[in-house]
């Protein structure tokens, strides 16, 4: 069975300084990971995925994650917040069938 | 291009009425999928088609019918409305045929349904 947990349900901001959104997750397998954003009144768009080839992976707008197999982690992290990055934010975790489990959403609030 | 389009955005409905979300996609994939999304819960699969003909339930199926009788069309269908069906709803869709493992699915906007 898999299963993600995502730490944080709110993080806030200021513009310009770092994000970091923690996933941590449950696989009986060799997982595939990804990261998708949810903008207000909208679809989920993928940020990222990591699919067993390189642990440091990198997105749109900025957005890299690091898959860390002995913490069973997969951390989204942006150098510089940006306003348009405030958004819900999924970490998603799959074992290769036809079922992802989502987390429970990370809300980013970016102050000016 | 359009993508995923669902129908309708809105909709309220009464304690055992019955309606149909509608989905279609344009992008000749394979895999099509609904899901709920309720605060704090993330999204939870309700049901799932890897093709035409092909359908198969998920996380949260009760209470919900799908069939998949073209590519580009994936109906869910609620038989009668409860108020616990109250939730935002999104179609997926994606090329990935063989498993989901490195297949980015394209979500259409959701229909907000609302249960009296």
């Amino acid at each position: 069975a898999q299963s993600v947990t995502q730490l944080d349900s709110h993080v806030s901001v200021s513009e310009g300084t770092p994000v970091l959104l923690r996933c941590n997750y449950s696989s009986s397998y060799s997982p595939s990971l990804f990261w998708y954003v949810q903008h207000p009144n909208k679809g989920l768009q993928l940020l990222l995925k990591y699919t067993s080839a390189a642990t440091l992976v990198k997105g749109i707008n900025g957005f890299e994650a690091e898959f860390k197999k002995s913490e069973t982690s997969f951390h989204l992290t942006k150098p510089s917040a940006h306003m348009s990055d405030a958004a819900e934010y999924f970490c998603v975790v799959s074992d290769n069938d036809y079922k992802l489990s989502f987390g429970a959403g990370t809300t980013v609030t970016v102050r000016a | 291009n359009a993508g995923v389009t669902q129908t309708p955005k809105f909709q309220v409905l009464k304690t055992g009425q019955s309606m149909t979300l509608q989905c279609a996609q344009d992008m000749n994939h394979e895999y099509m999928s609904w899901y709920r999304q309720d605060p704090g819960m993330g999204l939870r699969l309700i049901h799932y088609s890897v093709g035409a003909g092909i359908t198969d339930q998920g996380e949260v199926p009760n209470g919900y019918n799908v069939s998949r009788s073209t590519t580009e069309d994936f109906p869910l269908r609620l038989l009668s409305a409860a108020p616990s069906q109250t939730s935002v709803y999104f179609c997926a869709s994606s090329r990935t045929s063989g498993g989901l493992g490195t297949g980015e699915l394209f979500f259409g906007e959701g229909s907000r349904l609302t249960v009296l």
